[in-house]
């Protein structure tokens, strides 16, 4: 069964720091990571995908990596706004015929000033 | 560009009560669409999905149905609400091809009571 865990659940850093959320995954055969952004009562909004032969990529202030090898994902988040809280969902695509998205809970991040 | 509409965005509803949620796409031709349910502490999960005119599939059994009658239309009800089916119910819409990045509406918060 397709899973996708990320940590951690919630989140509190202080306007100006950095974070990293981490996503894995067992979903096979893997097409692609995304990862999105929901503020409260929003529908959530891409932020970055990564596909099987990319490790890093930038978005501005957000830098998600992928270990495929380990099927691992993560997001770093450098110096932080108040306009970061959110949540982060981790969203893992099979390359199957439906070709079928898994879902992550989420992590709940919340930024004070 | 492409936009998504979703309506209404906050609706409370008493237990046996009938309910319509739409959702409509602009910009595009034959996306493929789907409804999500959100609940508090859980992974958006898939309710239906639709790759054309009349073609629903469901993924998990419900109180819920999807109807699509038109092209950029799709359409979440239920005959008799459920205390169970509140939640952030969310529509969505992708291309079968490319990066398939889906592109989610505001959402619909549904309180059943």
């Amino acid at each position: 069964k397709n899973q996708v865990e990320q940590s951690p659940q919630s989140l509190i850093i202080l306007e100006g720091k950095n974070c990293t959320l981490q996503c894995n995954y067992t979903v096979s055969p893997f097409s692609n990571l995304r990862w999105y952004k929901q503020d409260t009562g929003r529908g959530p909004v891409s932020l970055t995908i990564m596909t099987f032969s990319e490790n890093t990529k930038s978005n501005g202030r957000y830098t998600a990596t992928l270990d495929a090898d380990t099927k691992q994902s993560s997001l770093h988040i450098t110096a932080s706004q108040l306009s970061d809280s959110a949540s982060y969902i981790c969203v893992v695509r099979d390359s199957g015929g439906y070709q079928k998205v898994t879902f992550g809970i989420g992590t709940k991040l919340q930024v004070i000033p | 560009s492409q936009t998504i509409h979703q309506w209404p965005a906050t609706l409370v509803q008493p237990v046996g009560s009938p309910l319509s949620l739409e959702c409509t796409v602009e910009g595009t031709s034959n996306p493929n669409l789907y409804w999500y349910r959100q609940a508090a502490g859980r992974g958006l999960q898939l309710l239906f999905y639709s790759v054309g005119i009349g073609q629903i599939s469901s993924e998990v059994p419900q109180n819920l149905s999807a109807s699509r009658p038109q092209d950029r239309q799709f359409i979440l009800s239920s005959k008799k609400l459920l205390l169970s089916d509140s939640g952030f119910y969310l529509c969505a819409w992708n291309r079968v091809s490319g990066a398939n990045v889906l592109t989610f509406g505001a959402g619909s918060r549904l309180t059943v009571l």
